[in-house]
């Protein structure tokens, strides 16, 4: 057991370009979340995957997010022409259906 | 819908006294409830979970929750804090046999003092 596995750590771009974001869950977990944290809160949900499909999507993901997750492994979120108000620390989480998550160290995302 | 309210965004504590963190829920159907921990620039680590059975559960690193139907609570407790355990802590929900996505409170940051 590796754990969950976030790449990058940290992202700092310039207001309106894009960015992508990696997360490798737990081998056997066939369940696979992305929060956001923002500054002095708790994590929010975003999206939930069983294996391969998208089954949820919170409305805090607007039409410039996607997340995919191919062949039910990894899994990538992507921020097309990102905002001042995108700046965050972006969680992955895995779990087996039924049990905990556990979750990644995540990805700080800085938008100059 | 559910929601947690975290009573204590602030807890300072010296060490080796007891600290009890405070979470209340609210749900319209049956939930599971955990304890996370998070230290600085790092995600989240699962200190404890209660699914079913018996209210008092035990997690790592000495620390026990206690759930309450009645109250829709569950506190976290420790009976000795260290120096070590100064971190963030954040109490979740999640909906029984539905997507499980988990709802968070605004988390209580514990300051353990010499």
């Amino acid at each position: 057991d590796t754990g969950v596995s976030q790449d990058p750590r940290h992202k700092i771009t310039k207001r309106g370009q894009n960015v992508t974001f990696r997360c490798d869950p737990i081998s056997e977990h066939n369940r696979l979340y992305w929060y956001r944290q923002t500054l002095g809160q708790g994590p929010e949900f975003l999206t939930y995957f069983q294996n391969e499909a998208q089954l949820e999507k919170s409305r805090l993901l607007s039409d410039r997010f996607s997340a995919e997750r191919p062949k039910g492994s990894f899994s990538t979120l992507e921020i097309q022409r990102t905002e001042q108000g995108d700046s965050a620390m972006y969680l992955c989480a895995s779990s087996p259906r039924g049990g905990p998550q556990h979750f990644g160290d995540g990805t700080r995302l800085s938008i100059l | 819908a559910q929601s947690v309210t975290q009573l204590d965004s602030q807890v300072p504590v010296f060490e080796e006294a007891p600290v009890e963190l405070r979470c209340n829920y609210s749900s319209s159907v049956s939930v599971y409830l955990f304890w996370y921990v998070q230290y600085p620039n790092q995600g989240l680590q699962l200190l404890l979970k209660y699914l079913s059975g018996s209210t008092l559960v035990k997690g790592i690193n000495g620390f026990e929750a206690e759930f309450n139907k009645s109250q829709t609570s569950f506190h976290l407790r420790k009976p000795s804090v260290h120096i070590s355990d100064t971190a963030e802590y954040f109490c979740a929900v999640s909906d029984r046999g539905g997507s499980e996505k988990l709802v968070f409170g605004k988390g209580t940051k514990l300051t353990v003092n010499p």
